[in-house]
């Protein structure tokens, strides 16, 4: 198998404060995991890709203060909305890369709807 | 960067035809195609890949093509059913780039009973 979760699935918190998404592989360990944004109907738009025991690497144009990523072990990533504003409200998804003889595959948490108030 | 585009955007089909999605990558050094189908809400789940040194992959009514040369890479679908109503989207990769995958902007397909 190849499970990934999120939590929490849907959060709602006011203008100002922080909200941490935890990132999970739930059966197999990851040495990437990457986080995404997604828009209402529209694609999926990598945000950064973390690695286990590194600091992450952020996409042009994502601020690395604002969206603070850990990769504390194999498992888990978290991703951290610090000081959210409305415009940070979106569908946030992370997916996991599993090691082996298909080290490309990525499979997908089933995400995190962020809205700020 | 790479830059992946899928066409089309909408995709209506009468239960039991064929669906045909495309997409076009820019970076020759992509080599990991896959593709998505992302129901409403829910995240998007890996239906079918194709690396580079394939040039055709089938899974029962599912199946990809992949042209090297002309940088372009195909879902098809066959005997569509109402259930594979959902947003398909395609993506490619390089292993030098540390897999990252770059999406497609993604096809609502709709099976009409």
């Amino acid at each position: 198998g190849a499970v990934v979760s999120q939590h929490p699935s849907w959060v709602i918190c006011k203008s100002g404060t922080s909200v941490k998404i935890e990132c999970r592989s739930l059966d197999f360990q990851a040495t990437t995991m990457f986080w995404y944004r997604q828009f209402p109907k529209q694609s999926l738009m990598l945000m950064a890709t973390s690695n286990e025991g590194s600091k992450a690497t952020y996409e042009q144009g994502v601020e690395k203060d604002k969206f603070l990523i850990n990769h504390a072990s194999l498992t888990l990533s978290t991703l951290t909305v610090t000081s959210a504003h409305p415009e940070d409200s979106s569908f946030y998804i992370c997916s996991a890369r599993k090691g082996g003889t298909s080290t490309d595959t990525q499979y997908f948490g089933p995400g995190t709807r962020l809205t700020v108030l | 960067g790479e830059n992946v585009e899928q066409h089309p955007s909408t995709l209506s089909v009468q239960e039991g035809d064929s669906a045909v999605i495309k997409c076009t990558y820019s970076d020759s050094a992509s080599n990991y195609f896959p593709w998505y189908k992302q129901e409403l809400g829910k995240r998007p789940q890996l239906i079918i890949d194709i690396r580079s040194n394939v040039g055709e992959k089938k899974d029962q009514r599912i199946a990809v093509t992949l042209n090297k040369t002309a940088k372009h890479f195909s879902l098809h679908i066959t005997e569509t059913q109402p259930e594979d109503s959902a947003v398909y989207f395609c993506a490619a990769s390089r292993k030098a780039a540390g897999n990252k995958l770059t999406f497609g902007g993604g096809t609502r397909v709709l099976v009409k009973p």
